[in-house]
């Protein structure tokens, strides 16, 4: 069964001060990571996804960063736009696309 | 393009009664899923569809059932709603191509009292 773990359930940065988080996943076959951005009261919104350990993307001050076991979304000196909770998902091989979700990581960047 | 729409926004019933939520997208994506998100948790799903006229079960399908009998539309029905269904509702589709994201609609919030 695959599985995704999320850490920190919460994290709170000032404004400019840069961190990362975590995304642990265990999955039979990777077709893909996926991070996406959720406001609230509103629906998911894809930022990236990653297929291969190695592999990295950039958005603005966010860059996605993917191992054999774990994923990082790094952000540096973050803007309170930021704050949102950030969801991280896996897709498996042969899967109909299903994706099996961690529970997410809220961000608030206080000014 | 408006995406992924879904209706209605709110509803609140009672226990016992029944209730259908449609999706709709305007894409013409192949494939399609309904998910529930509950307070602090990600998204657990109930259902999905690769096709028109195809329907299967996600994690938690007990209590749901679904139909898809145009591409554009993937409706959620609850025939007996019962206080555990209480959650905020995601529908989402995607391309059939590799690799492909799913787009998500802006969710329906249901409160069963």
């Amino acid at each position: 069964e695959d599985q995704v773990t999320q850490s920190p359930e919460a994290l709170r940065l000032q404004e400019g001060e840069s961190s990362s988080l975590n995304c642990s996943y265990t999955v039979s076959g990777l077709r893909g990571l996926f991070w996406y951005r959720q406001d609230p009261g509103k629906g998911p919104e894809f930022l990236f996804t990653l297929y291969s350990a190695g592999e990295e993307k950039e958005k603005e001050r966010l860059k996605a960063t993917l191992t054999k076991k774990e994923s990082f979304l790094h952000i540096t000196a973050p803007k309170p736009e930021d704050s949102a909770t950030y969801l991280c998902a896996v897709q498996a091989v042969g899967n109909a696309g299903k994706s099996t979700f961690g529970d997410g990581t809220t961000l608030t960047v206080k000014p | 393009n408006a995406g992924v729409t879904q209706t209605p926004k709110f509803r609140v019933l009672k226990t016992g009664q029944s209730m259908t939520l449609l999706c709709a997208q305007d894409m013409n994506h192949e494939y399609m899923y309904w998910y529930r998100q509950d307070p602090g948790m990600g998204l657990r799903l109930i259902h999905y569809s690769v096709g028109e006229g195809t329907t299967a079960k996600g994690e938690v399908p007990d209590g749901y059932n679904v139909s898809r009998l145009k591409k554009q539309n993937f409706l959620l029905g609850l025939e007996s709603a019962a206080p555990s269904q209480t959650s905020v509702y995601f529908c989402a589709s995607m391309r059939t191509n590799s690799y492909n994201e799913q787009f998500f609609g802006p969710g329906t919030r249901l409160t069963v009292l």
